[in-house]
């Protein structure tokens, strides 16, 4: 089946400073990949959706500016959260799709963001 | 607007059979989805419905019916590490997925 990574998998870095997390698929071409959000107990809230070679569309909510996303190649997408605060720590979840299917999306393995 | 219902919690024997609902509201439909999420996991997929009646794989069963905007996740023969978060996804009119809470599924021995 299709693989999705993420890396990295725990990174813990310091307020004001940014963080780059990688998303990858491995063995197929992401023509869309997903970018969500989970906080403790809580469901995945989609924070933007990402086509190769175009801008990505964010949710209502969510800071472009502070969450930059690069979908270079078809097979990367990247997130930066620029200047991270305490309450940016979270689960952060990349998902890919490939092809003409709606519903075929591949999750990677997430990323826990902590910022001190 | 859309809108998804499940419980919280729930807690079941092992070995024993329990059935996870989910109510939900939508103006578009194109499907609904049931992921298993372990703590400090990602999602993994179970199931996928878009036509109404019980889809059956392995012990994992999933039913939909569109009319009354309901489904259940039936899960057999239970195994301690079935004990996750399940989590009920609608898909709208334009192939968004709409996620719910989630249910904390609790396996006792």
């Amino acid at each position: 089946g299709a693989v999705v990574s993420q890396h990295p998998s725990r990174v813990i870095c310091k307020s004001g400073t940014s963080v780059k997390i990688e998303c990858r698929s491995l063995d197929f071409q992401a023509t869309t990949m997903f970018w969500y959000r989970q906080f403790p107990k809580q469901s995945l809230m989609l924070m933007a959706t990402s086509n190769e070679g175009s801008k990505a569309t964010y949710e209502q909510g969510v800071e472009k500016d502070k969450f930059l996303i690069n979908h270079a190649s078809l097979t990367l997408s990247t997130l930066t959260v620029t200047s991270a605060h305490p309450e940016d720590s979270s689960f952060y979840i990349c998902s890919a799709k490939g092809g003409e299917s709606h519903y075929e999306q591949y999750f990677g393995p997430g990323t826990r963001l902590t910022v001190t | 607007g859309q809108n998804i219902d499940q419980p919280t919690e729930m807690t079941a024997t092992e070995g024993a059979i329990v059935q996870i609902n989910c109510t939900y509201q939508t103006s578009g439909f194109n499907g609904l989805f049931w992921y298993q999420q372990h703590a400090g996991e990602a999602p993994t997929f179970l199931s996928y419905n878009v036509l109404d009646g019980l889809e059956e794989k392995g012990r994992f069963s999933s039913f939909l019916s569109r009319s009354k905007g309901y489904s259940y996740l039936l899960l057999k023969e239970l195994q301690m590490k079935d004990s996750a978060s399940y989590l009920c996804v609608l898909m709208d009119s334009n192939y968004q997925l709409i996620w719910g809470a989630g249910t904390k599924l609790i396996i006792k021995p």
